[in-house]
């Protein structure tokens, strides 16, 4: 069966200091990858998508950026992080090749910038 | 573009009460609905999904009908538990690689 993980689950970081966040999916070859913000009692926001390793398209120009080094792992950064990047960090994959079929949803990391 | 509108929260229920939570959506084509359930902290799980007119989405008690003439997906469950308390969000997908969400419905129940 196919499974999702991000890490960290909480991180806590000053304004202006680098974030990496990363996620890897096991199970599955080719996925589909999305990287989803959101803000505290609020929906999610798409951040990046990935259809294929070295493909990132992004839907939001902000300090974040997204990488996609292997197949199924893709991470999530900032050179300098701003007190609006706090949020809850979703990680999700849908099938590769299929554009109609259900997202998978990780665990999520909790980023709080001070 | 696509867009999904779902009803504001929160929702308060007695335990076993009847739920309904609305959903209607805007897109082109013929796209797949969706309903997901957030519990506090964690990630979205998938709930129920339907990809065609006409068809019902079922799991746990919960229901949805794909209704293409009113463009809606309402959520529906005959007897709510306390453990059913959680964020509920609706979303779509028209065949572009991404999703649409709605900004979710908070569902208190209470004992």
């Amino acid at each position: 069966s196919q499974t999702i993980h991000q890490w960290p689950a909480t991180l806590v970081q000053p304004v202006g200091s680098p974030l990496s966040l990363e996620c890897t999916v096991e199970g599955t070859s080719n996925p589909n990858l999305y990287w989803y913000r959101q803000a505290a009692g609020r929906g999610l926001q798409l951040l990046f998508y990935s259809v294929g390793i070295g493909q990132i398209s992004s839907e939001v120009p902000q300090n974040l950026s997204a990488s996609r080094p292997q197949d199924r792992q893709f991470i999530l950064s900032s050179k300098k992080l701003l007190l609006s990047d706090s949020g809850f960090y979703l990680c999700a994959w849908t099938a590769g090749g299929q554009q109609y079929n259900e997202q998978f949803f990780g665990p999520g990391t909790r980023l709080t910038v001070l | 573009g696509n867009s999904v509108t779902q009803m504001e929260g929160p929702v308060t229920l007695s335990e076993e009460a009847f739920l309904t939570i609305n959903c209607t959506y805007t897109a082109t084509g013929y796209p797949s609905l969706f309903w997901y359930v957030q519990y506090p902290g964690e990630g979205l799980q998938l709930l129920l999904k339907a990809t065609k007119a006409d068809d019902k989405g079922s799991n746990k008690g919960f229901e949805a009908t794909y209704r293409k003439e009113t463009t809606s997906f309402h959520l529906e469950k005959g007897s709510v538990q306390v453990s059913d308390s959680a964020v509920y969000f609706c979303a779509l997908t028209s065949g572009t690689y991404k999703y649409i969400f709605g900004t979710g419905t908070r569902l208190k129940v209470l004992a």
